[in-house]
This record gives structure tokens, C-alpha cells and sequence, in this order.
């Protein structure tokens, strides 16, 4: 399975923009980036996914690098609700989809 | 509201006990899952479900059971054959495993064993 490697932590001030990087050198053509987040003592919550392409949802936006070897999640104006633990993850048809969890990167919002 | 409803919140079971957390969830979704999360960490695929009567042994099945006799529910059995199961416990579900799709997750089952 590919792997992605996240810094365990970043911090940022309060309505600024954020960029949160995923390394994934081995990532296969078929591999789709996900990302979800996770508040204290809380399930995971969707934020956004995609395969080649940039992508923007409400929540934030995706920039995948050309070589598809990293990608950066983009929070575009940071507020104190967005500090959580942030998981980039792969996944493949060959494995059902399946997510594959590391251990992400604790964002501090500074207010 | 749709939803993943898991319950209890919290559950302390003795050593030797089997215990069964129970996840429902109300979104028509044919795919659900179970994870473990020990602190610090990220998830680890316990069990997962794509149909009615069938699942699938996830990375750490060993000490687990579930079932899958309805669409909305997929509840998990802790055996006493799980060595260390002190963990938070979370329930999840998708729309299919056939292309990828946002998964749900519910609030999660802290499990403390005395």
C-alpha cells in the first residue's frame, strides 16, 4: 500500500490561510488522495478528495502536484474550529477503497 | 437527521467479558466499517461490509466479531480473545466500495476494560 508522510504538527493564526502538505512518492496512477480531519474525542469528517486534478469544495481545497507525488490541502481563512488532526490517505479500486490511516498532523490555530 | 449512531459512548467491561458495541446508521449506505484508534494514532480497519450477510476481516480482526443482518446496522463483538481492547472504538459508512466515496463516521465508543 502507498504510504503518505504528513509533519506531525503545524500552528497558524486565526484568519489566515493555511496549507497543510502530504508527501505519497510511491502513489500509483490509480490512487486517489483523500483527507479527512478529526476534532478531539470525535469521528473523522470528511473534507475533500480527488485523483489528478485540483479540487475545491466549501471546506477547502486540494492542489495535487504534477507529478502527483505530493499534494496540499488548503484551508483558505483559518478560524478556531478548524484546529483538529488533519490524515491525508490513499486509496485504490485493487483495495476496495479501503483508507489506509496514518497519523496525521495536529493543527494548532493561534488566535 | 441522517446519520452514524453509535452506542454507548462509553463502556468499561471486565477482563474475560465479551462485550458488543452497536452501530446504526439511517444514510442507505450498502458499505460500513469498523475502526480502532489508540491514542496518538490513526485508524486500523477492523471488519467492513459491503452487503447484507457478508464482511470482510479488515488488518486487526483477530478478537473481533461482527454481523450484518440488516442494511443499517453492523454491530461489533469485542471477545475476550482480544488481548489488549482497552481503545476508542468508530463506526463508519459509505455509499459503496465500488469507487471512492465519502465515509461517515459516528461519534465513536471509548471501551476501558478494569
Amino acid at each position: 500500500d502507498a504510504k503518505t508522510t504528513q509533519p506531525n504538527s503545524m500552528e497558524s493564526n486565526e484568519e489566515e490561510p493555511v496549507h497543510l502538505p502530504c508527501n505519497h512518492s510511491t502513489i500509483s496512477g490509480t490512487d486517489y488522495i483523500h483527507w479527512y480531519r478529526q476534532l478531539p474525542s470525535q469521528g473523522p469528517e470528511y473534507v475533500i478528495h480527488g485523483l489528478t486534478s485540483n479540487v475545491n469544495n466549501r471546506m477547502a481545497s486540494l492542489a495535487i502536484a504534477e507529478d502527483r507525488k505530493s499534494s496540499t490541502l488548503i484551508l483558505h481563512r483559518a478560524t478556531l474550529r478548524d484546529a483538529a488532526v488533519y490524515y491525508c490517505i490513499l486509496s485504490n479500486m485493487d483495495s476496495n477503497y479501503q483508507l489506509i490511516w496514518g497519523a496525521g498532523t495536529k493543527l494548532i490555530i493561534k488566535p | 437527521d441522517g446519520g452514524i449512531t453509535q452506542s454507548p459512548k462509553y463502556l468499561f467491561r471486565k477482563e474475560g467479558q465479551n462485550v458488543t458495541l452497536s452501530c446504526e446508521q439511517n444514510l442507505n449506505h450498502d458499505a460500513m466499517y469498523w475502526y480502532r484508534q489508540d491514542p496518538g494514532q490513526g485508524l486500523r480497519l477492523i471488519y467492513y461490509s459491503q452487503i447484507v450477510n457478508d464482511f470482510q476481516k479488515g488488518d486487526i480482526a483477530e478478537g473481533y466479531s461482527v454481523s450484518r443482518e440488516k442494511k443499517e446496522s453492523f454491530p461489533l463483538t469485542v471477545t475476550s480473545a482480544q488481548k489488549n481492547p482497552t481503545a476508542f472504538y468508530l463506526c463508519a459508512s459509505s455509499r459503496t466500495l465500488l469507487r471512492p466515496t465519502e465515509a461517515f463516521f459516528g461519534q465513536g465508543t471509548r471501551l476501558t476494560v478494569v
